[in-house]
């Protein structure tokens, strides 16, 4: 069965160091998110992005957090200055249809950020 | 912004056991989606609910989405340890082309006891 995968499972990174978060989304499926879920916590939405542009973003997806699609099978968030606060599990999902539209996303395992 | 309540936070029941979980939204539901989280994993997919009354069934597991559309169940039949985890509902923030974002409730953490 098709399933979006990230990597890594586990990153532990500097404050104030980069990080990239990759994943691989569903093959053809069209739209991609990125959510967070800070420990204890909700699952909170980052951003969606569609035919190579952001789409929609929330007010956590400040400056410092930026999507990129490389080629035709990644999906990655960079983290440009890591704060310890940006500690949490990253997920992306991709959906084939755009979200709100009662379509379902589907979720990869997650990456576990942490900022010492 | 809407806001999803899950009742109840946690919940231990014996195997074989039924059980019901709650998400209370504070506006209309246009999509109701129910994931399950294993500890420190990724969100599972369960069932998406669109029409108020709707009721979608998979293994033993069944959701429902009240007339009104501001309130899911999810309910367990005869509960089994690999039926642990988080329960998460989900909500389309806004109808229709308006948001794309899934708003979240803070989860349901159900122990299966052997």
């Amino acid at each position: 069965e098709p399933e979006v995968t990230q990597t890594p499972s586990h990153q532990v990174t500097q404050m104030g160091q980069e990080v990239i978060l990759r994943c691989v989304p569903i093959s053809n499926h069209l739209y991609f998110y990125w959510y967070r879920q800070i420990l204890g916590q909700k699952v909170e939405f980052l951003v969606s992005f569609y035919n190579n542009e952001i789409s929609e973003k929330s007010e956590i997806f400040d400056d410092q957090f930026s999507v990129e699609r490389p080629d035709g099978s990644n999906f990655t968030l960079k983290i440009r200055s890591t704060k310890l606060e940006d500690s949490a599990m990253y997920f992306c999902a991709s959906s084939e249809a755009r979200g709100g539209l009662n379509t379902e996303a589907f979720f990869g395992q997650g990456t576990r950020l942490t900022v010492v | 912004s809407q806001e999803l309540e899950q009742s109840p936070q946690s919940l231990i029941v014996q195997e074989g056991k039924n059980l019901t979980i709650n998400c209370t939204s504070s506006k209309t539901l246009y999509g109701l989606y129910w994931y399950k989280q294993k500890y420190g994993e990724g969100l599972i997919f369960l069932m998406m609910l669109q029409k108020g009354g709707e009721e979608k069934s998979h293994e033993k597991i069944t959701a429902k989405l009240d007339e009104k559309k501001q309130q899911s169940s999810l309910h367990i039949t005869a509960s089994q340890p690999s039926h642990a985890g988080i329960y998460l509902c989900g909500a389309d923030e806004l109808r229709g082309r308006e948001s794309e974002k899934l708003v979240f409730g803070k989860g349901t953490k159900l122990t299966v006891n052997p």
